[in-house]
């Protein structure tokens, strides 16, 4: 096991809802990301967070937001849920931005169903 | 623009047969990093090994071996003897050194599905 925890693990919402998932990361790593999983697909680079400010963004659009607080934990926020939306969202912790010498630990995911 | 290309989606071999996992990227930067991660059923990535673009020597871990050739831009995964345990989906990844510019963010191949039967 990494140490990073996310919940819930599993999550069931309606169209147009809003969602917020959390994760919290591995003790000492000061850095997270999230990214996307669809069903059969890889993961795809939802944003990063650093010292509790958004360090990156991939192509989701301003509905996915997010949250880092000052243990390092961090929240996903989704509003306007789409089907498309229905994926295993995965968190990873790290120390330190900008280094991928810096080896990251993915958590077990929350694994999201839209209708 | 990177990009990993696994372009097998599904492999299944009977245990104790050595299978390759193939890895194919792009990218116009000159210093970069790859890496194979593992998920199990479970759902967590499980990373198993990171190689810098300066690194081109290949590495032996147990029944793990990686390949890394620069000219070809790839970075193949292979287990020998293997085990109805390593079943799982394989990922390889890309990722650049922005040091202050931004976030490190993994590029992610679609996978393998490595199937061991008994």
């Amino acid at each position: 096991e990494t140490g990073v925890t996310q919940s819930p693990t599993h999550l069931i919402k309606t169209r147009g809802q809003q969602v917020t998932l959390r994760c919290s990361s591995q003790s000492g790593h000061n850095t997270v990301s999230w990214y996307q999983q669809a069903l059969g697909q890889g993961p795809q680079f939802i944003f990063q967070y650093y010292r509790e400010e958004e360090n990156g963004r991939g192509n989701f659009p301003p509905r996915f937001s997010g949250l880092q607080f000052p243990n390092y934990s961090s929240e996903l926020n989704v509003n306007a849920l789409e089907l498309d939306d229905s994926a295993l969202y995965l968190c990873a912790s790290t120390l330190g931005a900008g280094g991928p010498m810096n080896e990251q630990f993915f958590g077990p995911g929350t694994r999201l169903t839209v209708l | 623009a990177q990009k990993v290309t696994q372009a097998q989606t599904e492999i299944s071999v009977v245990e104790k047969e050595d299978v390759t996992l193939d890895c194919v990227y792009e990218t116009r930067d000159t210093t970069y990093y790859l890496f194979w991660y593992k998920q199990p059923p479970s759902g967590e990535l499980v990373f198993l090994i990171r190689r810098n673009s300066f690194d081109e020597q290949n590495e032996i871990s147990g029944r793990y071996s990686w390949n890394f050739q620069k000219s070809t831009s790839s970075f193949n995964f292979t287990i020998t003897a293997s085990q109805v345990v390593d079943s799982a989906v394989y990922f390889c990844a890309l990722s650049q050194n922005r040091g202050d510019q931004g976030a490190q963010k993994l590029v992610f191949g679609q996978g393998t599905r490595l199937t061991i039967n008994p």
